[in-house]
């Protein structure tokens, strides 16, 4: 089955700087990667994803970048604000596409100092 | 919240009595899940559906097992809870395509 690492675990970044959390996914069949934020006590929540048809992606202030060849991914966060901070998990489809689930990483948890 | 309830939001129940978590949604998602979340593990998954009555095990799907009778509702049994299913528990549900799963609120489980 499909195996996600995550680095860091943790990451403290000053506020304004950029955040830069990377994945890395054992299946090559796997097609579809997304990035969930948790906040303490709350759901998971989908910030954005990518397909494995395209490289990149931006949303405002994040973007993923999908390296297929060397099979990991990352997500930016710039100009960081203290709503960034949170748990972040990344997540890959593995050859079902998604629909028999994804499998995650263990998370890392973005701190950001003011 | 992409209309998906769980509940109970919190349980405690002792060791050996059996435990049913209700997932239900409003979306007429095709396919469900659930996850449990514990610390240093992220969320793995225990059991997901396809369909009405069609379901298949998860990573970690001992001790478990689920129910769909309807589209809207998907149920979790802990056929005798043991202390090792103390965790959070996430429903998610996704859609047709490629599957965006989104999340319910979670429920707390401690098994005494």
């Amino acid at each position: 089955g499909e195996n996600v690492e995550q680095h860091p675990s943790t990451l403290s970044v000053q506020e304004g700087d950029s955040a830069v959390i990377k994945c890395t996914y054992s299946d090559s069949a796997s097609n579809y990667f997304p990035w969930y934020k948790q906040e303490l006590g709350k759901r998971p929540q989908l910030i954005i994803d990518i397909r494995s048809n395209v490289g990149e992606k931006k949303d405002q202030r994040i973007a993923v970048t999908l390296n297929k060849t060397a099979k990991h991914f990352s997500l930016h966060i710039t100009e960081t604000q203290p709503e960034d901070s949170a748990v972040y998990f990344c997540a890959a489809s593995g050859s079902g596409g998604g629909a028999d689930g994804l499998t995650f990483g263990k998370g890392t948890h973005l701190i950001i100092q003011p | 919240d992409a209309g998906i309830t769980q509940s109970p939001r919190h349980k405690v129940t002792e060791t050996g009595t059996p435990v049913t978590l209700r997932c239900h949604q409003t979306e007429n998602h095709r396919y469900m899940y659930w996850y449990r979340q514990d610390p240093g593990h992220g969320l793995r998954l225990i059991h997901y559906s396809y369909g009405v009555k069609d379901t298949d095990k998860g990573e970690v799907s001992d001790g478990y097992s689920v129910s769909r009778s309807k589209t809207e509702d998907f149920l979790l049994t802990l056929e005798s809870a043991t202390s090792s299913q103390t965790s959070v528990y996430f429903c998610a549900a996704g859609g047709q395509v490629v599957t965006e799963a989104f999340f319910g609120q979670g429920t707390r489980l401690t098994v005494v």
